[in-house]
């Protein structure tokens, strides 16, 4: 049973700490995303990738976080430096690139991070 | 940015009890897909509807499209605890992209 995983599923950090959350795809899907789910903002999609270029990263602070791809299986998201604000969900989810409207987004467990 | 507004933010029934979900939007989409999260997982795949109008039906669940692809509709009929979780509808915006709503979170009482 593919699916995607997280690590560390929970973060406990200080502020101005640096923070790297890893994903790993399901294999064989050239689509991943990263989102930010809080309670205030709901599901926010941050970036993602197709084939491991970045396409759109335009819902990042582009100050503080970073996302890249160093091969097809990982994806990694860093805040540097972390501040209270950024304490949330963060998901990745994969997905083959969607020829179809049915095709769809498998979503990882998430990693809960508390920036105090 | 096109917005996905739900209603209602929280609903908390009993079961045996039917309900309906909204998802309204002033913008178009492409596709309109439907999740559920429970706590501490990741939102799962519901269903999927692309054409206006369109009708899908997953056991106790009925989804519905609206004609101008604005807006969406999840009704679910005798209403179970294992139905308990956070509903989030999705609008496609081209091939990879979607925009999720405000979600609505459902609390099934046995």
């Amino acid at each position: 049973d593919a699916r995607v995983t997280q690590t560390p599923r929970h973060k406990v950090t200080e502020m101005g700490q640096e923070v790297t959350m890893r994903c790993q795809p399901i294999l064989g899907h050239n689509t991943v995303f990263w989102y930010r789910q809080t309670m205030m903002q709901g599901l926010e999609l941050l970036a993602y990738f197709r084939n491991r270029a970045p396409l759109d990263d335009s819902g990042m602070p582009k100050d503080r976080f970073s996302a890249e791809m160093p091969d097809a299986t990982l994806a990694t998201l860093k805040i540097q430096p972390s501040e209270p604000r950024d304490s949330a969900v963060y998901f990745c989810a994969s997905g083959p690139t969607r020829i179809s409207f049915a095709d769809t987004q498998y979503f990882g467990p998430g990693t809960r991070l508390t920036v105090l | 940015t096109q917005l996905l507004e739900q209603s209602p933010q929280f609903l908390s029934i009993q079961e045996g009890e039917n309900l309906t979900v909204y998802c309204n939007s002033s913008s178009v989409f492409s596709s309109l897909q439907w999740y559920r999260q429970e706590p501490g997982e990741g939102p799962v795949l519901l269903v999927t509807v692309v054409t206006g109008g369109e009708v899908k039906k997953l056991k106790r669940l009925t989804f519905q499209f609206g004609d101008a692809r604005k807006d969406s509709s999840l009704h679910i009929t005798a209403a179970q605890p294992g139905d308990t979780g956070l509903y989030l509808c999705a609008g496609g915006e081209g091939t990879d992209k979607l925009i999720f709503g405000t979600g609505t979170r459902l609390q099934v009482f046995p």
